[in-house]
């Protein structure tokens, strides 16, 4: 069965504090993996898509990278406004659809 | 470009009674999906299309049906609202086989 898990459920960090979460996942075959990012009452905004093992992409205090088994969101020196649930998605390879994991609660105190 | 509108953007029912919810794109996407989200199970697939003219299940689609009305537009109705829909239900849209971008979603309660 394809499934993603991602931990910890909720991360509470200092300002400039740097931290990893992780998306782990069983598909029967990858052609994606997605990172969004959530705030409280909205919907999910795009972040990244990652296709191949050791792929990264940057964006500002984010760096997303891609192993076989997981990927990882890097935040650098985060700030409150970084404040929010990121959600970690896998496509399956021949399928459109997407499945997402649980989401990690991130909350950066000044 | 509003990209993907959702309404209404909050609605309470009573059981049983039914209600459409409308999603619409600009951005000349071939596919829509409709998920909800509940706390502690993360986002799911109701129903998705492809590409205008086709409608297929997702992961629970029990409950639901849905009408793609043309490229644009893509609703997701309720015929007889329980209790066990409660939730906020998200639109989401892409070009193809790529990142998908989602609507600001509708926040449901069903009495």
């Amino acid at each position: 069965e394809d499934q993603v898990t991602q931990s910890p459920e909720a991360l509470r960090l200092q300002e400039g504090e740097s931290s990893s979460l992780n998306c782990s996942y069983t598909v029967s075959g990858l052609r994606g993996l997605f990172w969004y990012r959530q705030d409280p009452g909205k919907g999910p905004e795009f972040l990244f898509t990652l296709y191949s093992a050791g792929e990264e992409k940057e964006k500002e205090r984010l760096k997303a990278t891609l192993t076989k088994k997981e990927s990882f969101l890097h935040i650098t020196a985060p700030k409150p406004e970084d404040s929010a649930t990121y959600l970690c998605a896998v496509q399956v390879a021949g399928q459109g659809n997407l499945i997402f994991g649980k989401g990690t609660k991130l909350s950066v105190k000044p | 470009n509003a990209g993907v509108t959702q309404t209404p953007k909050f609605q309470v029912l009573k059981t049983g009674q039914s209600m459409t919810l409308q999603c619409a794109q600009d951005m000349n996407h071939n596919s829509m999906y409709w998920y909800r989200q509940d706390p502690g199970m993360g986002l799911r697939l109701i129903y998705y299309s492809a590409s205008e003219g086709t409608t297929d299940k997702g992961e629970v689609p029990n409950g639901y049906n849905v009408s793609r009305l043309n490229k644009r537009e893509f609703s997701l109705r309720l015929e007889s609202a329980a209790p066990s829909q409660t939730s906020v239900y998200f639109c989401a849209s892409t070009p193809s086989y790529n990142e998908q971008f989602f609507g600001p979603g509708t926040r449901l309660t069903v009495l």
